[in-house]
């Protein structure tokens, strides 16, 4: 199946700022994710989304984050006002239309907050 | 709680030696079990994934699961320089639950 397709790869911002990370899973599938992954740290999930609602979030995933499919393609991660921990590579993924359980993963973007 | 627990390495082998990767997990509800592969710099790979315990083979890769004692090992035959990367092992319940990561083992295989 297609990859996931990632933008922007690296991002650098100054703390306070909004961020939004894109994601282009392909249309026609039901189940998406975003996980983070802290320098040196465990990746972490973050949220699930399925049929266009949050369908799942952990701790992490407070007021400051929010999740669209604007279009019916994209699937972005919004981060209100960055914070210096913030910084982390943030991963999307796509379930398998076959089973939620499989996900493929994009390359990841990079925040960095400054 | 959810909770799946990874040596971190460093695990450095030479070449051609058989690799074991282990696991551990607290919640007796997870019933899939993933490894995958990630190698600097990139999202994590699919290896391989099972349905509850038993045994799954992929070419030179074996994955197992001991429900009873909520083990996960993932086993690596002849094992190559191409094989040295982070070998992360994840859980997930049924449905669109979170999947949960172990910290990730840094394998390196010395040529």
């Amino acid at each position: 199946e297609p990859e996931v397709t990632q933008t922007p790869s690296h991002q650098v911002t100054q703390m306070g700022q909004e961020v939004i990370l894109r994601c282009v899973p392909i249309s026609n599938h039901l189940y998406f994710y975003w996980y983070r992954q802290i320098l040196g740290q465990k990746v972490e999930f973050l949220v699930s989304f399925y049929n266009n609602e949050i369908s799942e979030k952990s701790e992490i995933f407070d007021d400051q984050f929010s999740v669209e499919r604007p279009d019916g393609s994209n699937f972005t991660l919004k981060i209100r006002s960055t914070k210096l921990e913030d910084s982390a590579m943030y991963f999307c993924a796509r379930g398998s239309n076959s089973g939620a359980n499989v996900l493929t993963f994009g390359a990841g973007s990079r925040l960095t907050v400054l | 709680q959810k909770e799946v627990e990874q040596d971190p390495g460093p695990l450095s082998v030479p070449e051609g030696a058989i690799v074991s990767l282990n696991c551990t997990y607290s919640n007796s509800a997870f019933q899939y079990f993933m490894w995958y592969r990630q190698y600097s710099r990139k999202g994590p790979e699919l290896l391989m994934y099972t349905y509850s315990s038993g045994n799954k083979e992929d070419g030179r890769f074996t994955a197992q699961v001991d429900k009873s004692s909520k083990y996960i090992s993932l086993f690596i035959r002849d094992s190559q320089p191409s094989d040295s990367a982070t070998y992360l092992c994840g859980t997930i319940g049924g449905g669109a639950d979170g999947l949960t990561f172990g910290k990730g083992t840094h394998l390196i295989i010395q040529p």
